[in-house]
């Protein structure tokens, strides 16, 4: 079964201190993206990658990092910069970044609350 | 500036009573209209994408079209079980990501 899978689903952090959110896939896609959503606001993005070893930044990007060393794998750090984080983060694929009308397809979302 | 405004910001039908829900958009160089619903605490699911004016889609009670300058999200004799948030997103021929409305939650009462 293809798709996309994010953990935790839930997510505490703490002052002071650095988190990662996971995000895998496994179809095959090029492209990856991050999208942080908040109560009563649109998706706003926060990174994405085209290929491998290649990422850039998107609107809301201070206070996170990404690394993409797998094409399966987008994982996303949001670190003590960050002074607002909490939100629903979601990860995001597509087959392509060639053309912006390819089709996003969302994972399930993870919950970063703040202690 | 690209930008997506959704209508109206909430929507409450009996089942059966068909509405619409609306999506305007001032995107420069549209390449695409896309349609997610997503459920509470739930990411989104695609539903379609349209791509040039006069376009529609359907699947199910749920059909979208597509002018210049809006998109339509027409729901035929909703039932419960079509509850949800539907966000409406553009993408232009600059930006790899999608711009976002913030979405109709729609509320379909027995």
């Amino acid at each position: 079964d293809g798709g996309i899978t994010q953990s935790p689903k839930y997510l505490f952090r703490k002052e002071g201190q650095n988190v990662t959110l996971s995000c895998e896939q496994n179809l095959n896609h090029d492209a990856m993206y991050w999208y942080r959503q908040d109560p009563g606001q649109g998706l706003r993005l926060i990174y994405y990658s085209q290929i491998v070893n290649d990422f850039q930044k998107g609107d809301i990007a201070e206070g996170y990092s990404v690394s993409r060393e797998k094409k399966e794998s987008f994982p996303l750090t949001v670190t003590s910069a960050q002074k607002n984080p909490t939100a629903f983060y979601l990860c995001a694929s597509s087959i392509s970044a060639r053309s912006s009308a390819e089709t996003q397809y969302f994972g399930p979302g993870t919950r970063l609350l703040v202690l | 500036e690209d930008q997506v405004t959704q209508s109206p910001e909430a929507l409450r039908l009996q089942e059966g009573e068909s509405s619409s829900l609306n999506c305007s958009y001032t995107v420069s160089g549209l390449r695409g209209l896309f349609w997610y619903r997503q459920d509470p605490g739930k990411g989104p699911e695609f539903l379609f994408t349209l791509y040039s004016a006069g376009e529609e889609k359907e699947k199910e009670r749920l059909k979208a079209t597509l002018t210049k300058k809006e998109s339509f999200l027409h729901i035929t004799a909703p039932k419960p079980e079509d509850s949800a948030t539907y966000l409406c997103a553009g993408s232009d021929t600059g930006r790899r990501a999608l711009t976002f409305g913030s979405g109709t939650r729609l509320q379909v009462q027995p």
